[in-house]
């Protein structure tokens, strides 16, 4: 199995522009999350699917993230605009089945000047 | 979902076992201890999970106490891979409910082997 796959894996950009992110699940997997990791923070989830519709977007900062999972390959994750804050390690994992264990990708490295 | 305590930071020789405490005193009994580790600028990795019983497979063994309330992630013969951060997280069992395969990770455990 290829595994989660996510790309960028760095991304580098200015202050106001806007940032995709974007996670193929591993097939099969019927969930999927993404989580964002930072010294501060730690890993916190954001935002998680089951078969492509949104279930809980709780952890979703402010309205300048919006995620989004057109089919059950393949999800995005948009900052628009961006901030220095946002900069962080983005991660997507996902499973089959919602109590199932979680496989993360290798996530994306996102550096907002 | 319950809250875990870790240890900020471990040695262990390279060979020898390490063993990552983790108090989780307000664990429900619908939850599970998961264990996850998360080498240098990798994605986390599952390691191990339980819910009352001793769990064992390729990669550690996991103790949970008779009561519930802390457990111990053993790696028998670590390696200078096996150095990263070691996340214990308690996760709700039960189907159904948005919280239901949630993983809210803590600060975890930075285990460092040394030769």
């Amino acid at each position: 199995d290829a595994g989660v796959i996510q790309s960028p894996r760095h991304e580098v950009t200015e202050m106001g522009q806007e940032v995709t992110l974007r996670c193929k699940p591993i097939s099969g997997h019927d969930y999927l999350f993404w989580y964002r990791q930072t010294m501060m923070r730690g890993l916190e989830l954001l935002i998680y699917f089951n078969n492509n519709v949104p279930i809980d977007d709780s952890g979703m900062p402010e309205d300048r993230f919006s995620a989004k999972m057109p089919n059950a390959s393949f999800s995005t994750l948009k900052i628009q605009p961006s901030e220095p804050r946002d900069s962080a390690v983005y991660f997507c994992a996902s499973t089959r089945g919602q109590g199932e264990t979680q496989y993360f990708g290798p996530g994306t490295r996102l550096l907002v000047l | 979902d319950a809250k875990t305590t870790q240890p900020p930071s471990m040695d262990c020789a390279e060979g020898r076992a390490a063993n990552l405490p983790c108090n989780h005193s307000t664990i429900s009994g619908n939850e599970y201890v998961y264990w996850y580790r998360q080498i240098h600028s990798q994605g986390p990795q599952y390691i191990i999970h339980g819910l009352k019983n001793n769990e064992t497979n390729e990669m550690a063994s996991l103790i949970i106490t008779e009561d519930r309330k802390s457990s111990t992630l053993i790696l028998p013969h670590a390696t200078l891979r096996d150095t990263a951060v070691y996340y214990c997280i308690v996760r709700v069992a039960n189907a159904g409910g948005t919280s239901y395969g949630k993983l809210t990770f803590g600060q975890g455990t930075i285990l460092t082997v040394h030769p």
